[in-house]
């Protein structure tokens, strides 16, 4: 079945500490995204790539840096620099061209301890 | 940056009603998209609606359009329990890329 994986369901970071949190798709969508979800919150974009090897910033990339070494992949990695790590991170990915919708992965709880 | 804004944001109601949410947005769209969320989970895409449609439907799904009121309508008709989720709007203002901003959401209960 095609979809989007993400791993570890649960992340329990330290402070001042970088963690990594993976996501793979097999649909070969060009386009990958990063959201972030507080309690009771909507999404917002953290990072999105429409390519290999090329991403952009969202609303909210401070203290977060991505990577595209390959389409099927577009991990997440959550830095020192962010303060309030503390969240619910989705995944998504997308036909490139637009006016289609994207399909999520199930997402990572990060909690810093 | 929040595009769009969902009302109610929660709305309980019997099995067997009609739901209605409510997004309203600030800017020109290509699209309009409803997601819907159960708890701790991904989102699900529910439907899309382009700016040149007014109306859509998919099962027990209809979707509104009203661009000139930068509105739209999620009716889900004959609720059941499993449709207890939160349900978002999301807009595409396609700037060179299909960039989704997602609304706050609206927490449908519904009670058996």
């Amino acid at each position: 079945d095609g979809g989007i994986t993400q791993s570890p369901k649960y992340l329990f970071r330290k402070e001042g500490q970088n963690v990594t949190l993976s996501c793979e798709q097999n649909l070969n969508h060009d386009a990958m995204y990063w959201y972030r979800q507080d309690p009771g919150q909507g999404l917002r974009l953290i990072y999105y790539s429409q390519i290999v090897n090329d991403f952009q910033k969202g609303d909210i990339a401070e203290g977060y840096s991505v990577s595209r070494e390959k389409k099927e992949s577009f991990p997440l990695t959550v830095t020192s620099a962010q303060k309030n790590p503390t969240a619910f991170y989705l995944c998504a990915s997308s036909i490139t061209t637009g006016g289609y919708g994207y399909t999520f992965g199930s997402g990572t709880r990060l909690t810093v301890v | 940056s929040q595009q769009g804004e969902e009302d109610p944001q929660a709305l309980s109601i019997q099995e067997g009603e009609n739901a209605t949410m409510n997004c309203s947005y600030k800017t020109s769209i290509n699209n309009l998209q409803w997601y819907r969320q159960n708890s701790g989970r991904g989102l699900v895409h529910l439907i899309l609606i382009r700016s040149n449609e007014r109306e859509k439907h998919s099962g027990r799904l209809r979707v509104t359009l009203d661009t000139s009121k930068k509105s739209s309508s999620l009716l889900i008709t004959a609720s059941r329990a499993a449709d207890t989720a939160s349900y978002f709007c999301a807009t595409d203002k396609f700037q060179g890329a299909q960039k989704l901003v997602f609304g706050q959401g609206t927490r449908l209960t519904i009670n058996p």
